[in-house]
């Protein structure tokens, strides 16, 4: 148990309105990450923070935002949920000591209609 | 860009029995970290093993173990005396740090199946 949740872990939406992931961890680390499962891609990194304010752009970031305002919360949010964003969505940590091994929660599933 | 390629969409298995699983990737860099996860039905994905690539001793972990050939640029995965609990999605996958961020490569995934 790597100490990371998600909220919600299921959620249904329509297109056109606004959506917003938690990811919580309890150990303070300071590298987290948002993906995504689609069947036949396997795992698409969305965004990654490396601490506080900090962020940058994985290789499907577009239609996404993402805000970490403390430690233990990254948040992701669709401005404007489409069909497309339909997914699983994974959040992971980087433990520090743990030479680059990322810990996944338990995942978010989306569904937009 | 990086890739990792897995070429066995699926895999059975018989309880008891021996598994291998394939894995190649694609990289300029010589530094970098390559890790099997496993992902149950419940979704959950699950550290199998984690090879360091500038090890050259593979990476074992009780029945799992991995052949990585660093010239080659292959990783495969061993599953000894297979338990019907080993029953999943198995993904490989690659850290990189290209361009100044970095990212984790996953493959498409292997379903690998137990007959009991």
């Amino acid at each position: 148990d790597a100490g990371i949740t998600q909220s919600p872990r299921h959620k249904v939406t329509e297109t056109g309105t606004p959506v917003t992931l938690r990811c919580h961890q309890t150990e303070n680390h300071r590298y987290m990450y948002w993906y995504r499962q689609d069947p036949g891609h396997g795992l698409r990194l969305i965004h990654y923070s490396y601490g506080v304010k900090d962020t940058d752009k994985g290789e499907v970031s577009d239609g996404y935002s993402v805000s970490r305002s403390k430690t233990e919360d990254f948040l992701l949010t669709l401005e404007s949920a489409t069909s497309s964003q339909t997914s699983v969505y994974f959040c992971a940590i980087r433990r520090d000591a743990s030479q680059e091994t990322q810990y996944f929660g338990p995942g978010t599933r989306l569904l937009v209609l | 860009a990086q890739t990792v390629t897995q070429s066995q969409p699926e895999m059975s298995v018989q309880e008891a029995e021996t598994v291998t699983l394939s894995c190649t990737y694609d990289t300029s860099e010589s530094d970098y970290y390559l890790f099997w996860y496993k992902q149950p039905p419940s979704r959950q994905m699950i550290l199998v093993i984690r090879q360091e690539a500038y090890k050259q001793q593979n990476a074992t972990e009780n029945r799992f173990s991995v052949n990585f050939q660093k010239a080659a640029k292959s990783f495969s995965l061993k599953i000894s005396d297979s338990q019907l609990g080993d029953a999943a999605m198995y993904f490989c996958a690659y850290i990189s740090r290209q361009g100044g961020s970095e990212k984790l490569v996953f493959g498409k995934g292997t379903k690998l199946t137990e007959n009991p």
